[in-house]
């Protein structure tokens, strides 16, 4: 099974809304990753996870707050988000952050911020 | 971060092989060469990657220039399903930073049935 699912598939959120997206994969990978991508833009990194632990932040604001409670979850908790940040937010897996490793993308949350 | 260049677009027919250059003049000794396409409405997927040697595996070939400053992603018969945007990327070799997955613009690619 090489699928990274994410839920849900569509969001839509008022600005004071607290909403989360749920990233899951069962590749045993080690490696999670966040990713924004805007309209007609390329994906942009936000977070990185190896062995449950923050590896990387990307300057990203604290509105957007990453959990990732065990090897298997990924979440993604939003707060107080503002319309530009509506995009389609990725989430990635992969065995480990070394270019050895490809990461599995999954489909995609469609953010529509209010 | 040693950067790519890629055209915007590129048009090929149905059943014929497609070459999608990319250029990376600063590319360093250590850095591998990544491609991922991201097809409509889906999540980017990897394609291949290499350092010095062409590549092949069952999706694509990839061919590097003897210099390392250029490569070109070679698939050798395309199908309407290949028509996606190609990410051509720079992957240090160690782990945090220098190997993140920063993509450019990409080059979209059409096939004509």
């Amino acid at each position: 099974d090489t699928e990274v699912t994410q839920t849900p598939k569509h969001l839509v959120m008022g600005m004071t809304n607290k909403k989360s997206l749920k990233c899951e994969q069962h590749m045993g990978h080690r490696a999670m990753y966040w990713y924004k991508q805007k309209a007609k833009k390329p994906p942009e990194l936000m977070f990185v996870y190896s062995y449950e632990k923050l590896s990387i932040n990307e300057s990203v604001p604290s509105r957007f707050s990453p959990e990732c409670p065990n090897s298997s979850l990924l979440n993604l908790h939003l707060h107080a988000l503002q319309p530009e940040d509506s995009a389609l937010y990725l989430c990635a897996s992969s065995q480990g952050t070394t270019h050895y490793y490809e990461q599995y993308f999954g489909p995609g949350t469609r953010l529509t911020v209010t | 971060d040693a950067k790519t260049t890629q055209p915007n677009s590129m048009e090929s027919n149905e059943e014929e092989p497609v070459h999608l250059p990319c250029n990376h003049s600063t590319i360093s000794g250590t850095d591998y060469i990544h491609w991922y396409r991201q097809l409509p409405s889906q999540g980017p997927e990897y394609v291949i990657h290499g350092l010095t040697s062409n590549v092949n595996n069952r999706m694509a070939s990839l061919a590097i220039a003897e210099d390392r400053k250029s490569s070109t992603l070679i698939l050798h018969r395309a199908t309407l399903r290949d028509a996606a945007v190609y990410y051509c990327i720079l992957r240090g070799p160690y782990t945090g930073a220098n190997s993140k997955l920063t993509f450019g613009k990409g080059i979209t690619l059409s096939v004509r049935p």
